[in-house]
């Protein structure tokens, strides 16, 4: 596609719960990027991905964060046991990689996710 | 503790002005500096990026200035439109593909 997509937009969940958030990347980059959004706050890193393997997890709060990215395209993003404190916007963004010469992000609009 | 830090965290113009974002840094190592713009209910967008070894870099009505000595970076938007009204996050990164470290954001609002 031409952007990043993410999907759901929207997902209301209970506390306890396990939620699953997909990024479909644009297509050819091999670096995709999770952050996580909380109101009135800039992104906050959570992990990276350089084609399947996960270059940097560094940014996961816990072992409760996980994320593949099996093929080296679509990555989803695991959440168990959810916390409210978890409700933020989750966003996924795709660059070229290493080497390219834009190292710019393109962001999807992102996936808010409410705890409750 | 942020590794760049943001501000004004909100601001608000008239049509026509020039508002003004600054962000400072510690880390040297950072060498790609971009400026991303977000509406409500968007991701950011990237807006324009510097490299350290240049001090500004033009791009329509939006420029950044750097100053490498003092560690600091800034947005300049000339003639702004009510359509600029957005959310602003400065943003770093080190050599490597490492991720971007985002500020906080700045709420501007221009007004008519």
């Amino acid at each position: 596609g031409a952007g990043v997509s993410q999907t759901p937009s929207n997902k209301v969940t209970e506390k306890g719960k396990y939620v699953e958030l997909r990024c479909d990347p644009i297509s050819g980059h091999t670096a995709l990027y999770w952050y996580r959004q909380s109101l009135g706050q800039g992104p906050e890193f959570l992990i990276y991905f350089q084609g399947t393997g996960a270059a940097d997890d560094s940014g996961l709060p816990n072992d409760r964060f996980f994320a593949v990215r099996p093929e080296g395209s679509v990555s989803t993003l695991k959440i168990q046991r959810t916390e409210r404190g978890d409700s933020a916007v989750y966003l996924c963004a795709s660059s070229a990689g290493q080497g390219a010469l834009n190292y710019g992000y393109t962001f999807g609009s992102g996936t808010r996710l409410t705890v409750v | 503790q942020q590794q760049v830090k943001q501000s004004p965290q909100s601001l608000i113009v008239q049509k026509g002005g020039i508002p003004i974002i600054n962000c400072a840094y510690e880390n040297t190592a950072f060498d790609y500096f971009p400026w991303y713009q977000q509406f409500p209910g968007k991701g950011p967008a990237l807006l324009i990026a510097i490299r350290p070894d240049v001090s500004e870099k033009k791009e329509g009505r939006f420029t950044i200035s750097f100053n490498k000595s003092a560690k600091q970076f800034s947005l300049h938007i000339m003639d702004s439109q009510p359509g600029d009204s957005a959310t602003y996050f400065c943003a770093a990164r080190s050599p490597g593909n490492t991720p971007l470290v985002f500020g906080k954001g700045t709420r501007l609002s221009v007004i008519a």
